[in-house]
């Protein structure tokens, strides 16, 4: 069965204190792994798109990897503007998969 | 621009009623989606549109209806509400490009809150 799963459900950490965020998928045909940020209350917001194993993209505090079964969203010294809910999705056909999302607090 | 807007933002039905969501986009994307929000469940797809006049079924299609007259909106019908449809509910639209030319990431709308009693 297609799938998407992301760990941890949720994250606290101190401001500064770098993590990595994990989505696993088991899908046929990738043709990209997207990453999006969630602000309660609101809709989604993009942040990136992985479309090979090996491939890696920045922004600010945020980089983002891709291999064969999973992706990781690693925050380098997040600070509290950071905390939001951290979806990814797995392209595949004409599906988009979502996982549940992490929900990360940076504490002050 | 506006980007994906979406009304109304809130409603509250009775089970039985029907209403419809509608969706707007002013980047002439070729593609709309709406999903469901469901708390622990992410978002889901229920049906999607790859163009003007075409509609797909995503993964909970049941109990719902769309309609892409014009390639800028994208409406949601429920035909007779039930409580299983208390949900968020999103639009979103892209360009959905082949490789090389990447751009088929999804810009979605503030959502909307139903609740049905």
């Amino acid at each position: 069965e297609d799938q998407v799963t992301q760990s941890p459900e949720a994250l606290r950490l101190q401001e500064g204190e770098s993590s990595s965020l994990n989505c696993s998928y088991t899908v046929s045909g990738l043709r990209g792994l997207f990453w999006y940020r969630q602000d309660p209350g609101k809709g989604p917001e993009f942040l990136f798109t992985l479309y090979s194993a090996g491939e890696e993209k920045e922004k600010e505090r945020l980089k983002a990897t891709l291999t064969k079964k999973e992706s990781f969203l690693h925050i380098t010294a997040p600070k509290p503007e950071d905390s939001a809910t951290y979806l990814c999705a797995a392209y595949y056909g004409q599906n988009f998969v979502f996982g549940p999302g992490t929900r990360l607090s940076v504490l002050p | 621009n506006a980007g994906v807007t979406q009304t109304p933002k809130f409603r509250v039905l009775k089970t039985g009623q029907s209403m419809t969501l509608l969706c707007a986009q002013d980047m002439n994307h070729e593609y709309m989606y709406w999903y469901r929000q469901d708390p622990g469940m992410g978002l889901r797809l229920i049906h999607y549109s790859v163009g003007e006049g075409t509609t797909a079924k995503g993964e909970v299609p049941d109990g719902y209806n769309v309609s892409r007259l014009k390639k800028q909106n994208f409406l949601l019908g429920l035909e007779s509400a039930a409580p299983s449809q208390t949900s968020v509910y999103f639009c979103a639209s892209s360009y959905l490009a082949s490789k090389p030319t990447l751009r088929d990431e999804q810009y979605f709308g503030p959502g909307t809150r139903l609740t049905v009693t």
